[in-house]
């Protein structure tokens, strides 16, 4: 079955940095384009960003680009966010999640990981 | 910047019918939007319902179902079981430099 979990979550203070991991198994990680979803404390999700299949193209919005990286590593399963200048409004629970075949939605998520920032 | 409006708050009856919506403030959602819609309980991660307007993954309930409906995307669930109280997403996709945009949710109370 379908397995994501993500790993690397803590406590970071405020301009430091972090990386989240999501280790993938129970499909073809190679083929498939994943996902990074963020929720703040009591609020909604946000769309973070997306890496394609082969690792090849990203995209971010635009509350964290430039500020953070998302890549996978097709060889090792995992799917990696660097996170770097963080601010106390990135503290959340940042999800993992996998596209479906025919691109564009989801069907696979993660059970989160929290970062929280703050001095 | 792109906005995503659901109705923050809806309550429906056990056994009653309740549509919730999704709307775009570029303009009418189309199947080009790809909607999608996710359940999330209190303290658990997201769960995906419907992709690509109003196709269901394998898990989905019958009674959920997704369409378009007067320019914007709908869920709608037939049949309302106590379990369905939830806050509930929709996601559009469009062209640009921030392709996925989440709505703010809606809190689902089955009363």
């Amino acid at each position: 079955q379908v397995q994501l979990v993500e790993s690397g979550g803590g406590v970071v203070q405020p301009g430091g940095s972090l990386t989240l991991s999501c280790a993938a198994s129970g499909f073809t990680f190679s083929s498939f384009a994943m996902h990074w979803v963020r929720q703040a404390p009591g609020k909604g999700l946000e769309w973070v960003a997306f890496v394609r299949y082969d690792g090849g193209n990203q995209h971010y919005a635009d509350s964290v680009r430039g500020r953070f990286t998302t890549s996978k590593d097709n060889s090792k399963n995992t799917l990696y966010l660097q996170m770097s200048s963080l601010r106390a409004e990135d503290t959340a629970v940042y999800y993992c999640a996998k596209e479906v075949s025919s691109g564009y939605s989801y069907d696979y998520w993660g059970q989160g990981a929290l970062v929280t920032v703050s001095s | 910047q792109t906005v995503v409006t659901q109705e923050p708050s809806l309550t429906v009856s056990p056994g009653g019918t309740v549509t919730l919506t999704c709307a775009s403030s570029t303009g009418p959602v189309t199947s080009g939007y790809y909607p999608n819609w996710f359940q999330q309980k209190p303290g658990q991660a997201p769960r995906s319902l419907i992709y690509n307007t109003n196709n269901k993954h394998s898990w989905t309930p019958a009674r959920f179902s997704g369409s378009l409906l007067g320019g914007k995307a709908a869920l709608t669930l037939s049949g309302v079981q106590p379990e369905d109280e939830a806050d509930y997403y929709c996601l559009l996709w469009y062209r640009g430099a921030q392709p996925w945009v989440f709505g703010g949710g809606t809190k689902l109370t089955v009363l």
